[in-house]
């Protein structure tokens, strides 16, 4: 089984709906991060968490909100999609302390119509 | 502030031929250096960092890097590229006192037989 998972893998959905995103790992680090991907503009930032009770902005946290449930589940909600938030969305999680290398889900692939 | 180049938006190498991907990163001290690979539909996976010691790195599958701190380089090789060698291939950076690398905006690698 995969340790970092992303549910759904693709979803189409239009403008003004909200969505959810879920990322949940089973490595039982406590770092966990939301990214999005443009072609052409490598990963964006859009929240960390650092463990359960730490929630932190990254630099496009604009029009996304995060909730972690625990420390295996880290969610990403868009409020109110719209079209230029189509992208490919990355859960990446890391251990605490040493060289924080990241580990990725596989990504979603949203459609904002 | 930490910030990473990678030139090259597209790389066309032959099967068999060596390969070098080029980063540049801006950092006063040493950073922490990685390469990750995304193959088509699936996440980023790490090939290899660099911390400190020596500069020349070993990752996996068949690649190696070298830290030049005097070029401000970690520029990633591979001596026989191989048609399964096609990807997105991301550098980063993180400096000692934050936890959050910043990725470059990713070199695609095309191999032709």
């Amino acid at each position: 089984d995969a340790d970092v998972t992303q549910t759904p893998r693709n979803r189409i959905t239009k403008t003004g709906k909200r969505i959810m995103l879920e990322c949940s790992q089973t490595k039982g680090h406590d770092r966990m991060y939301w990214y999005r991907q443009d072609p052409g503009l490598g990963l964006q930032l859009i929240y960390y968490s650092f463990d359960v009770k730490d929630i932190n902005k990254g630099e496009i946290s604009d029009g996304y909100s995060v909730s972690r449930q625990a420390q295996a589940k880290f969610s990403l909600s868009l409020e109110s999609a719209i079209p230029n938030q189509t992208a490919l969305y990355f859960c990446a999680t890391s251990e605490r302390g040493g060289a924080d290398t990241q580990y990725f889900g596989p990504g979603t692939r949203l459609t904002v119509l | 502030a930490q910030s990473v180049t990678q030139p090259d938006i597209h790389i066309t190498v032959s099967e068999g031929a060596s390969l070098e991907l080029r980063c540049n990163y801006s950092y006063g001290a040493t950073p922490y250096l990685f390469w990750y690979v995304q193959s088509p539909g699936q996440g980023l996976q790490l090939l290899l960092k660099y911390f400190s010691g020596d500069t020349l790195v070993q990752g996996i599958k068949g690649f190696e890097a070298e830290f030049k701190r005097s070029q401000s380089s970690f520029n990633l090789r591979k001596p026989s590229v191989h048609w399964s060698d096609a990807a997105e291939y991301f550098c980063a950076v993180r400096s000692g006192g934050s936890y959050i690398p910043t990725f470059g905006r990713g070199t695609s690698l095309i191999v032709h037989p």
